[in-house]
């Protein structure tokens, strides 16, 4: 059980485009979503903590206009990189937690790869 | 503010070795302690967690941790390494509940000799 799934696990766009990234919890409602950011050969840096029904938290440094988070239901939640430049370029997780669930790790999704040319 | 340090970014170990990651950590409180896995392009797997108890905690795939709260500390250890266990290994801390958001170390890279 608690699967949290990423889509797509790789995607390349031009620059200037947007690309959306999908974050689902398969079997769990999830009212709190994290999306991290990890470079190459780097650690895993939050970004934004994701709330069901309300605006997303930025950590300090992330645009929030650049990266927008949507959270919709209790089972998606949405990353969308605007105009993108190469720089973007990175690997995102997701991560969930369940309600309720106070000492519940979190679930990560397998991440997706994102590469702007 | 939480913080993790891995002081080792890479260790090399022969098939069959002992291994022992290392992690400190800093938090006001006691707190949520993690050990997540990285194959190459994958996402993370949680290897154990230490929430409160016993400070010697059993993970899956033969790994385990013990917290130390006098040293910060909270080292991963195998008895006998694999060489399927060649991946990115990260310490995680998580203040105030073990759903919130984690912190993370800056990982260590195993590399498994045969």
């Amino acid at each position: 059980g608690a699967v949290v799934s990423q889509h797509p696990s790789r995607v390349i766009c031009k620059s200037g485009t947007s690309v959306k990234i999908e974050c689902r919890s398969l079997d769990f409602q999830a009212t709190t979503m994290f999306w991290y950011r990890q470079f190459p050969k780097k650690s895993l840096m939050l970004m934004a903590t994701s709330n069901e029904g309300s605006k997303a938290t930025y950590e300090q440094g992330v645009e929030k206009d650049k990266f927008l988070i949507n959270h919709a239901s209790l089972t998606l939640s949405t990353l969308t990189v605007t105009s993108a430049h190469p720089e973007d370029s990175s690997f995102y997780i997701c991560s969930a937690r369940a309600p309720g669930q106070g000492n519940s790790p979190l679930h990560f999704g397998n991440g997706t790869r994102l590469t702007v040319t | 503010a939480q913080s993790v340090t891995q002081p080792d970014i890479h260790i090399t170990v022969s098939e069959g070795a002992s291994l022992e990651l290392r992690c400190n950590y800093s938090y006001g409180a006691t707190p949520y302690l993690f050990w997540y896995v990285q194959s190459p392009g994958q996402g993370l797997q949680l290897l154990l967690k230490y929430f409160s108890g016993d400070t010697l905690v059993q993970g899956i795939k033969g790994f385990e941790a013990e917290f130390k709260r006098s040293q910060s500390s909270f080292n991963l250890r195998k008895p006998s390494v694999h060489w399927s266990d060649a991946a990115e290994y990260f310490c995680a801390v998580a203040g105030g509940a073990a759903g919130n958001k984690l912190t993370f170390g800056g990982g260590t890279r195993v590399l498994v000799k045969p």
